[in-house]
């Protein structure tokens, strides 16, 4: 069954550095989005992408966050300037269709992301 | 905007018994719901999802849940567990139209012992 997935699995930065984290998601999908889930704490919305656009974001998602499908395949997160409150693990999802569609979001496994 | 509330942080089960993790959501329009279960190190897997027409929907896995309205719910159930049902199940929504941005509960830890 085709997977989406995420690299690294684990990347540690320092703090005020920038990092990428990459995803390639199924390679039908349409939709892709990224969440995140603090340690402890639920799962958060932070963006969602279509058609090479962002088409929703969250509060979480300010201007240290960027994402881009740079290529046929892969979509990354970029944090310019990272904060100890961005440790999380970072999961992407994609999804084929939205809306109306029966499609459910298919997710990676996850970069765990620790700022020091 | 849609939130869910998942009571439960923890749910401690015997090999074989029956189980109900309990989601309730909250929602000025109709929504979908969905259950995703995650594995130790693994990403978020769906478990069954309910989108209309019958309120009892069965997922993968031998797991089903029931959509009461009247009561905003959303439970999950099994009716006999194995050790490899170990892990942490979230009960999500998300608008049935638009983008589908999930809107997710804070999870149950079911630990299921022998």
């Amino acid at each position: 069954e085709p997977e989406v997935t995420q690299t690294p699995s684990h990347q540690v930065t320092q703090m005020g550095q920038e990092v990428i984290l990459r995803c390639v998601p199924i390679s039908n999908h349409l939709y892709f989005y990224w969440y995140r889930q603090i340690l402890g704490q639920k799962v958060e919305f932070l963006v969602s992408f279509y058609n090479n656009e962002i088409s929703e974001k969250s509060e979480i998602f300010d201007d240290q966050f960027s994402v881009e499908r740079p290529d046929g395949s892969n979509f990354t997160l970029k944090i310019r300037s990272t904060k100890l409150e961005d440790s999380a693990m970072y999961f992407c999802a994609s999804s084929e269709t939205s809306g109306y569609s029966n499609q459910p979001q298919h997710f990676g496994d996850g970069t765990r992301l620790s700022i020091l | 905007a849609q939130s869910v509330t998942q009571l439960d942080s923890q749910v401690p089960v015997f090999e074989e018994a029956p189980v109900e993790l309990r989601c309730n959501y909250s929602s000025s329009v109709s929504v979908y719901l969905f259950w995703y279960v995650q594995y130790p190190n693994q990403g978020l897997q769906l478990l069954l999802k309910y989108l209309s027409g019958s309120t009892l929907v069965k997922g993968i896995n031998g797991f089903e849940a029931e959509f009461n309205k009247s009561q905003t719910s959303f439970h999950l159930r099994k009716p006999s567990v194995h050790i490899s049902d170990t892990a942490e199940y979230f009960c999500a929504v998300s608008r049935p139209t638009g983008f589908q941005k999930l809107v997710f509960g804070t999870g149950t830890r079911l630990l299921v012992s022998p």
